[in-house]
């Protein structure tokens, strides 16, 4: 059964440093996802994106962060400057352009340690 | 804007025990309602859905029904089993936007 995957599963980093998240949705699926989870708090959205741009994001979602689909296969999150309130459970998802409309698929999570 | 409550966990049940999550939105309009669920080490997989008012979504016997009158999707199911512990969210969307989750609520099931 095809599944969206996400690397890495843990990533550690120092206050200040860049990270990219990578995530590989399912090949047929047309939006992607990002939300994030703060230990112990909702699971919330960070930004969508379709046809190779964003197509809505959240107050979350601000200059320090940039998503992008460099390789038709890889959909990846980058934060440029980590804070420690970025520590969190980062999910990506994607979905169907058509058929099955509003339900996403998600990946296992990569935890983010900002020390 | 749009939100949902949950019931806080965790709760802790015995095998074979009846399970009711609580699950509670504020939207505009007629959003289409979620249950995910979370095994250990695992993403969120999709429970059951309803889109509509009165819709009953099921799956793997757990039940939810789209109760537009107390704005609730209450999770249930009849006889929980171990393999059930997991965190489960309720959470909803409009028009193939974001997802709103609630704050998830664990179960831990016990033999």
């Amino acid at each position: 059964e095809p599944e969206v995957t996400q690397t890495p599963s843990h990533q550690v980093t120092q206050m200040g440093q860049e990270v990219i998240l990578r995530c590989v949705p399912i090949s047929n699926h047309l939006y992607f996802y990002w939300y994030r989870q703060i230990l112990g708090q909702k699971v919330e959205f960070l930004v969508s994106f379709y046809n190779n741009e964003i197509s809505e994001k959240s107050e979350i979602f601000d200059d320090q962060f940039s998503v992008e689909r460099p390789d038709g296969s890889n959909f990846t999150l980058k934060i440029r400057s980590t804070k420690l309130e970025d520590s969190a459970m980062y999910f990506c998802a994607s979905r169907e352009l058509a058929g099955t409309v509003n339900e996403q698929f998600f990946g296992p999570g990569t935890r983010l340690t900002v020390l | 804007g749009n939100s949902v409550t949950q019931m806080e966990g965790p709760v802790t049940l015995s095998e074979e025990a009846f399970l009711t999550i609580n699950c509670t939105y504020t939207a505009t309009g007629y959003p289409s309602l979620f249950w995910y669920v979370q095994y250990p080490g695992e993403g969120l997989q999709l429970l059951l859905k309803a889109t509509k008012a009165d819709d009953k979504g099921s799956n793997k016997g757990f039940e939810a029904t789209y109760r537009k009158e107390t704005t609730s999707f209450h999770l249930e199911k009849g006889s929980v089993q171990v393999s059930d512990s997991a965190v489960y969210f309720c959470a909803l969307n409009q028009a193939g936007t974001a997802l709103i989750f609630g704050k998830g609520t664990t179960l831990s099931v016990s033999s």
